[in-house]
């Protein structure tokens, strides 16, 4: 039972537009999510995060949105640029665990 | 400042055999984690340490052992290697166990079981 879906494996998009990644979630319990972002060879590295009393929380090109009635959370980078191309996880704990559940990924392509 | 590493990078097992991952962090971090990441699945959590002393099953803690070694180290071990066990391996820390920390990862360990 995947609870932290990422729907679409892959994205394009072309340099300087913007990109959005999304992630679906099932738990309604999720109270935190993060992003990260891994490029090839390399762990997983720390994006942007948002805790579940927040609908928007920005850093820089990065906007992370929640929408808890959806049950769904995007990421947007805006401009694009090709150092951002790379694999996106996102991940969701509540307070009961404090564990982490990481969806399966979206592998950005920003083209120059 | 190294943060969190992994060795070895790369490994080729036949079916059968054991080894042990290490990994270290000098990050004085409480929390330390072993992931897996496989295609189509994502990261999924195998088995965790909340702080020296203690550890606790992931999602997939099945055919794995940890030891935390101490506050810096937390390995994984295989004592009997299965091709289902071919992944990348990932270790992670973190300041402690709670709502709102961050992980820190390794660069990773990519297992092939044969």
């Amino acid at each position: 039972d995947q609870q932290v879906k990422q729907n679409s494996p892959s994205l394009s998009v072309q340099e300087g537009r913007i990109s959005i990644l999304n992630c679906d979630y099932t738990n309604s319990m999720f109270d935190y999510f993060l992003w990260y972002k891994k490029y090839p060879a390399e762990g997983p590295t720390f994006l942007i995060s948002i805790s579940s009393i927040k609908d928007k929380n920005e850093d820089g090109r990065f906007t992370v949105f929640l929408n808890k009635s959806a049950k769904h959370l995007s990421l947007h980078i805006v401009p694009s640029q090709p150092g951002d191309s790379a694999v996106y996880f996102c991940a969701a704990s509540h307070s009961g665990t404090y564990k982490y559940i990481f969806g399966t990924g979206t592998r950005l392509k920003v083209l120059a | 400042n190294a943060g969190v590493t992994q060795t070895p990078k790369f490994q080729v097992l036949k079916t059968g055999q054991s080894m042990t991952l290490q990994c270290a962090q000098d990050m004085n971090h409480n929390s330390m984690y072993w992931y897996r990441q496989d295609p189509g699945m994502g990261l999924r959590l195998i088995y965790y340490s909340a702080s020296e002393g203690t550890t606790d099953k992931g999602e997939v803690p099945n055919g794995y052992n940890v030891s935390r070694l101490n506050k810096r180290e937390f390995s994984l071990r295989l004592e009997s290697a299965a091709p289902s066990q071919t992944s990348v391996y990932f270790c992670a820390s973190s300041g402690s166990i709670g709502l709102g920390e961050k992980l820190f990862f390794g660069s990773g360990t990519q297992l092939s079981v044969l």
